[in-house]
């Protein structure tokens, strides 16, 4: 069935340092994988995303790799910051027919001044 | 803010009652999907709403009905509550069906279920 695998589920970083987060996915079919972030009572938001015809994807300080052959995908957080404390999701989009995101069980990341 | 907006914020419900959720699509949006984000999870994926029909449902049961309306705002129904419904709901919206659609969240509505 459709599922998203994410790793890990917490992550303790120091300021400066880098974060990585992890997400495997089983349908071979998806091709868009975006990555929200969530701070606590608050909404998920988008912070970047990647399609299949794309290997990688850079934004500032946030970049994602994507590696439709393994079925996994990446988020990289370089120079993390206090503020990039928070609850991130990966996702990946199910093409039949419909949009549905698939979402991984999340990751709290702490960032430690 | 991504424009997408949810009434109401929080809600307490009684075990057996009904509740509805509404969700304002951002301008330009005609797709309308609904998830449930339990505590410490990831939110899943209730069903989506496309040109005011339902057009691809997610693991829940029948209770859990929607609408879309002419302006692609939506509503979420709930009957026969049951404690496990306590979660975060969220509204998300999109332009269009294509495979690769950005979806905007909604600041969700929180309902506890005593």
């Amino acid at each position: 069935g459709e599922n998203v695998e994410q790793h890990p589920s917490t992550l303790s970083v120091q300021e400066g340092d880098s974060a990585v987060i992890k997400c495997t996915y089983s349908d071979s079919a998806s091709n868009y994988f975006p990555w929200y972030k969530q701070e606590l009572g608050k909404r998920p938001q988008l912070i970047i995303d990647i399609r299949s015809n794309v290997g990688e994807k850079k934004d500032q300080r946030i970049a994602v790799t994507l590696n439709k052959t393994a079925k996994h995908f990446s988020l990289h957080i370089t120079e993390t910051q206090p503020e990039d404390s928070a609850v991130y999701f990966c996702a990946a989009m199910f093409s039949g027919g419909y949009n549905k995101l698939i979402f991984g069980a999340g990751t709290r990341l702490a960032v430690h001044p | 803010e991504t424009g997408v907006t949810q009434s109401p914020t929080h809600l307490i419900k009684t075990r057996g009652q009904q509740v509805t959720l509404r969700c304002s699509s951002q301008s330009g949006h005609n797709t309308v999907s609904w998830y449930q984000q339990a505590l410490g999870q990831g939110p899943q994926f209730i069903f989506q709403y496309y040109r005011e029909e339902e057009n691809g449902r997610g693991n829940f049961p029948p209770r859990f009905s929607g609408l879309q309306f002419p302006n692609y705002s939506s509503e979420l129904n709930v009957n026969a509550l049951e404690l496990d419904d306590s979660a975060l709901y969220l509204c998300a919206s999109s332009r269009g069906q294509g495979a690769s659609t950005e979806a905007f969240f909604g600041q969700g509505t929180r309902l506890t279920v005593v």
